[in-house]
């Protein structure tokens, strides 16, 4: 499974667009990138999944550039209980039977009034 | 529909002590996981289930750690005993195990060993 890098902390406020972006240079071909949120005292939960170009739901967009070695995760206009950590992961499914997922350390997201 | 349910969510013990924690998936959902979330780190894989059996537990450290899923449901992970390094959350998690779904994650039960 690839490697991810993204950052360790971001600051943002309250009505704020942010954008998360996190490196893959060893993606392979039939990776995915998904992004999961995880709130103290929390399991981690789903946000999106992309595989290229963009894609979004009624939380958040995913962007993806042609060689796909990064994404972008974008929360528009942000609120103080979108303060989580945000991690990236890259492998071949969801995560499902298929694949497991492997997190990094995540990007803890502040977001202040 | 009912989420995925751990107990107990917190447990305090003395290093050499047993302890186990007890996790229901979604109901259906065939794939079962635990995992190890160290203090500001990403949760780590310990042992993936299909159904009852485990498919995957390179990364369980079998000297102490031990887990079941005899009916292919609810599931039980074992630490005996102990250690201070064991300090962490165990999280579970299910999907359906057709391959394509995002895994659902439970809350974790928080081991504080002493």
């Amino acid at each position: 499974l690839a490697k991810t890098t993204q950052p360790i902390s971001m600051d943002s406020y309250e009505g704020q667009e942010v954008n998360i972006t996190c490196s893959h240079n060893n993606i392979a071909t039939n990776d995915y990138i998904t992004w999961y949120q995880q709130f103290p005292s929390q399991g981690p939960r789903f946000i999106i999944q992309g595989y290229k170009t963009k894609v979004t739901n009624e939380v958040a967009s995913l962007f993806i550039p042609a060689d796909r070695k990064s994404s972008t995760l974008s929360l528009p206009r942000v609120s103080l209980s979108d303060t989580a950590v945000y991690y990236c992961l890259v492998g071949s499914t969801y995560g499902g039977s298929q694949g497991n997922l492997i997190f990094g350390k995540g990007t803890k997201l502040s977001v202040k009034p | 529909e009912a989420g995925v349910v751990q107990s107990p969510r917190y447990k305090i013990i003395e290093k050499k002590q047993p302890v186990a924690f007890w996790c229901n998936p979604i109901s259906g959902h065939n794939t079962l996981y635990w995992y190890r979330q160290n203090l500001g780190q990403g949760p780590e894989l310990l042992i993936r289930y299909e159904n009852e059996e485990a498919v995957d537990d390179s990364q369980l450290p079998k000297d102490r750690f031990s887990a079941e899923r005899l009916k292919g449901v609810d599931s039980t992970l074992k630490i005996q005993p102990a250690e201070l390094g064991d300090s962490a959350v165990y999280l579970c998690a299910s999907n359906a195990g057709t391959g394509k779904e995002t895994q659902y994650f439970g809350p974790g039960t928080r081991l504080l060993v002493l």
